[in-house]
This record gives structure tokens, C-alpha cells and sequence, in this order.
């Protein structure tokens, strides 16, 4: 099956700088690679995806890219506020496209730093 | 949470009980998925379901099991809670029908102690 690496655990940053967060995985087949943020006692919530037709997708202040050959995507937040801190997750589809469900990276804390 | 509510949000049983969490779903998915969530290990997926009556194994499914006798809801049961079930349970939806089939979208969780 899928297996999602997700690094690093734990990323602080000052404000206003930017903030990447990394993954790989192993199934040459995932197609689709969404990322999610987390906020305490909350669901999961989608704030970009992207699928492996496409190298690199933006919105606004925040950026996915994807490497095939690699077997890695990024997650690219800009001009970082103290709202962007939470739990950030990846996932891959694997070879059934997601409708079996997504494996998920064990998350990324990120503490935006006043 | 794209009109996904869970029942209960917070549980506290007893090992050896049986444990009912539902999920239901006004956005007439087709797709429905149970995940837990655990320290250290992010989100893992428990059981599926891609229809009426349709449900497959995940990850993690030793212990569980699941029913869907509604488009609506989505069941999970734990026929005898251990204390290595004490977890947060996420259910998540998606629509292979329309252009974007794999997005999954979240519920806010069940948070389970089992003491």
C-alpha cells in the first residue's frame, strides 16, 4: 500500500516569512495529493490539492508543488500569520485514486512566531 | 464541515462495552469514511463505504465494523471497546460523481475514552 512521509514534525517560523513543509511517497500510482489544515478540536479542513497532471498549483499565499519522478510534494505557505498556525496534513491517494480512501502524513505543527 | 455532523462528539465508556458513532451526511455523497486519529500516526483510514450496503476494509479495521443502510449515514461500531480504541474518530465524505471525486471532505470527530 501508500506510505506518506511528512518532515518536519514541527516548524516554527517568525511572521511574515514563509513556511515548507515536505512529503514524499511511495506508490508511483497516487494521482491525487491534498493537503489539510487542522486547528485544535476541529475536523480536518482541505485548503489545497493537487493532481499529478500538474507541477505546481497556487492560491493566494499558499502553493503546492509535485515532483513524479521524485515521488514528493511541498506545501509552500508566503507571508505567514498568526492564523496559519495549526496541524498540517498531506495525503496521497494510492493507486485506487482516493475513493478507497487517502493516507495521510502524521502532521506538521506549525507555530507562526510573533 | 460541508454538511457532515457526528453523534456523539465526546464519548467516555467502559473496556468490553459496545460503542455506536454515526455519521450523517446532507450533501448526498456517495462516498463515506471512517479515520481515527492518534498521536504520532496522523489520520488512518478504519472502513469505506461507496454505496448503500457497500463497505470495504482499511487500514486499520481489526476491531471494527460498519454499516450504511442510507445514503445519509454511516455507522461505526465497536463491538467491544478496549483501551486501545481510545481515539479521535473523523468521518469524511466525497462525491465520485462530480468533477472532483476525490476531495474528502471532514466532520468535526468523536472524541473516545475508553477507560
Amino acid at each position: 500500500g501508500e506510505n506518506v512521509e511528512q518532515h518536519p514534525s514541527t516548524l516554527s517560523v517568525q511572521e511574515g516569512d514563509s513556511a515548507v513543509i515536505k512529503c514524499t511517497y511511495s506508490d508511483s500510482a497516487s494521482n491525487y495529493f491534498p493537503w489539510y489544515k487542522q486547528e485544535l478540536g476541529k475536523g480536518p479542513q482541505l485548503i489545497i490539492d493537487i493532481r499529478s497532471n500538474v507541477g505546481e498549483k497556487k492560491d493566494q499565499r499558499i502553493a503546492v508543488t509535485l515532483n513524479k519522478t521524485a515521488k514528493h510534494f511541498s506545501l509552500h505557505i508566503t507571508e505567514t500569520q498568526p492564523e496559519d498556525s495549526a496541524v498540517y496534513f498531506c495525503a496521497a491517494s494510492g493507486s485506487g485514486g482516493g475513493a478507497d480512501g487517502l493516507t495521510f502524513g502524521k502532521g506538521t505543527h506549525l507555530i507562526i512566531q510573533p | 464541515d460541508a454538511g457532515i455532523t457526528q453523534s456523539p462528539r465526546h464519548k467516555v465508556t467502559e473496556t468490553g462495552t459496545p460503542v455506536t458513532l454515526r455519521c450523517h451526511q446532507t450533501e448526498n455523497h456517495r462516498y463515506m469514511y471512517w479515520y481515527r486519529q492518534d498521536p504520532g500516526h496522523g489520520l488512518r483510514l478504519i472502513h469505506y463505504s461507496y454505496g448503500v450496503k457497500d463497505t470495504d476494509k482499511g487500514e486499520v479495521s481489526d476491531g471494527y465494523s460498519v454499516s450504511r443502510s442510507k445514503t445519509e449515514d454511516f455507522l461505526l461500531t465497536l463491538e467491544s471497546a478496549t483501551s486501545s480504541q481510545t481515539s479521535v474518530y473523523f468521518c469524511a465524505i466525497s462525491d465520485w460523481t462530480s468533477g472532483r471525486g476525490e476531495t474528502q471532505y471532514f466532520g468535526p470527530g468523536t472524541r473516545l475514552l475508553v477507560l
